[in-house]
């Protein structure tokens, strides 16, 4: 099976640096994905990691480490627009998607 | 254009009956799935279909029973509905050749049993 974990808020004020953390256990996937997500909103997707390392897309950053079972999302230059919820996701093999709990990101002025 | 649609957005329904939510996509995508989204938040995948084949089907009760007449549709049908069954439904596509695996999702139907 697959399981992951993330905080279930974080707190930051405008224009600061934010990283949200996911560990996972899972006997294998292809690669840890990331959404966003706005209250009444459908998630969207932010970044996709298939190998260790960073991936950067504008102010997202999102980082994998197969050998720690762990990533996080960096989000850089916060605004009013990024509180939303985030989450952390494998894809399993199978077309399997596992998603984490959740974090809720709030930005403040 | 909408990428992935879904309809009714919201439906209000009451317990024994038996309901629909479709959903159409037009990217093109070879694999078409069913989230659950319950008033925690929490994101579970129902089902998946790929090339009209159920790939994954999650400990869901075969009261929930996806239908796909092609490649671009995949519908939800929900027979003998309950209480638990209220929730946000997304239906999503992805294409598997892909390096990314992205998922675009479709806006919710909102279901409310009472």
């Amino acid at each position: 099976g697959q399981s992951l974990e993330q905080p279930s808020e974080v707190t930051a004020v405008e224009g600061a640096i934010v990283q949200i953390n996911c560990t996972y256990q899972t006997s294998g996937f292809y690669g840890l994905s990331w959404y966003q997500q706005h209250d009444g909103g459908a998630p969207t997707f932010l970044s996709y990691n298939a190998l260790d390392g960073l991936e950067e897309t504008g102010r997202f950053s999102s980082f994998l480490s197969r050998s720690d079972s762990y990533g996080y999302l960096l989000l850089q230059e916060l605004q009013m627009k990024d509180s939303a919820s985030y989450f952390c996701a494998v894809m399993g093999y199978g077309q399997n998607f596992v998603f984490g709990p959740g974090t809720r990101l709030s930005v403040l002025p | 254009d909408t990428a992935v649609s879904q309809t009714p957005k919201y439906l209000v329904t009451q317990m024994g009956n038996d309901k629909s939510i479709k959903c159409e996509q037009n990217l093109g995508h070879d694999t078409m799935y069913w989230y659950k989204q319950d008033s925690k938040k929490f994101l579970k995948i129902m089902f998946s279909y790929n090339n009209k084949e159920l790939i994954i089907n999650e400990t869901v009760p075969n009261r929930f029973s996806p239908k796909s007449p092609d490649k671009a549709h995949l519908n939800l049908h929900i027979n003998s509905l309950e209480l638990g069954d209220s929730a946000v439904y997304f239906c999503a596509s992805s294409q598997e050749s892909g390096q990314t695996y992205e998922q675009y999702f479709g806006p919710g139907t909102r279901l409310t049993v009472t």
